[in-house]
């Protein structure tokens, strides 16, 4: 079966850095993407990862390696409006999202 | 308006209703997706419209009924619900073809409770 792990939860310190560890499983491999959510809102795009290494947007950072079925999303430099759930989904040799059941930020100042 | 839409936002139907939810996407694309979230669980993908043609149906049971008249437009009919279907029902799109991320834009869901 197709599978995609990240915890459930993670807690952090305003303008600390986190790590959210995300690994999968899929039947094939087309991308891998995270998304933000806050509470009671619509996830939002985040990154995109398709080759193996590190994309860099602002505060925000994402790894693949595709080897390992593994990412992680970088947050730097955390602020109290990053607290939200993290979705990590990747996309199968369908070309449909698995998704991950999302990872919840707690940032405390 | 921009991005996607959903409309209600929320909504309380007993078991013998009949309701209907509509999602609008104003970005051009040319798929659109129908997810259920409940609490501390995945996304689960309902339907999958590409070029306004049903591409996927993951097991969903036969009380709820996508349609998609254009590929602007989706709407989920509901009826016969059971209270395990109190979920939040999100709607995206994306543009798929050579070159697309793929990427899915979502609208800010439909809070449904059933009594």
């Amino acid at each position: 079966g197709q599978n995609i792990d990240q915890p459930t939860e993670m807690t952090a310190t305003e303008g600390a850095i986190v790590q959210i560890n995300c690994t999968y499983q899929t039947s094939g491999f087309n991308g891998l993407f995270w998304y933000q959510q806050h509470a009671g809102e619509a996830p939002t795009f985040l990154s995109y990862n398709v080759l193996d290494g590190l994309e860099e947007k602002g505060r925000f950072s994402s790894f693949l390696s595709r080897s390992k079925g593994y990412s992680y999303l970088l947050l730097k430099e955390l602020q109290m409006k990053d607290s939200a759930s993290y979705l990590c989904a990747v996309r199968d040799s369908n070309y449909q999202l698995i998704w991950g059941a999302g990872t919840k930020l707690i940032i405390k100042p | 308006e921009t991005g996607v839409t959903q409309t209600p936002r929320h909504l309380v139907m007993g078991m013998t209703n009949k309701k209907s939810l509509k999602c609008e996407q104003h970005l051009g694309h040319n798929a659109m997706y129908w997810y259920k979230q409940s609490a501390k669980k995945p996304l689960e993908l309902m339907f999958v419209y590409s070029l306004e043609e049903r591409v996927e149906n993951n097991s969903v049971p036969s009380r709820f009924s996508p349609e998609c008249p254009n590929s602007s437009h989706l709407f989920l009919h509901l009826h016969t619900l059971q209270p395990e279907d109190s979920a939040l029902y999100l709607c995206a799109s994306s543009q798929e073809g050579p070159g697309s991320s793929y990427e899915q834009y979502f609208g800010p869901g439909t809070r449904l409770t059933v009594t």
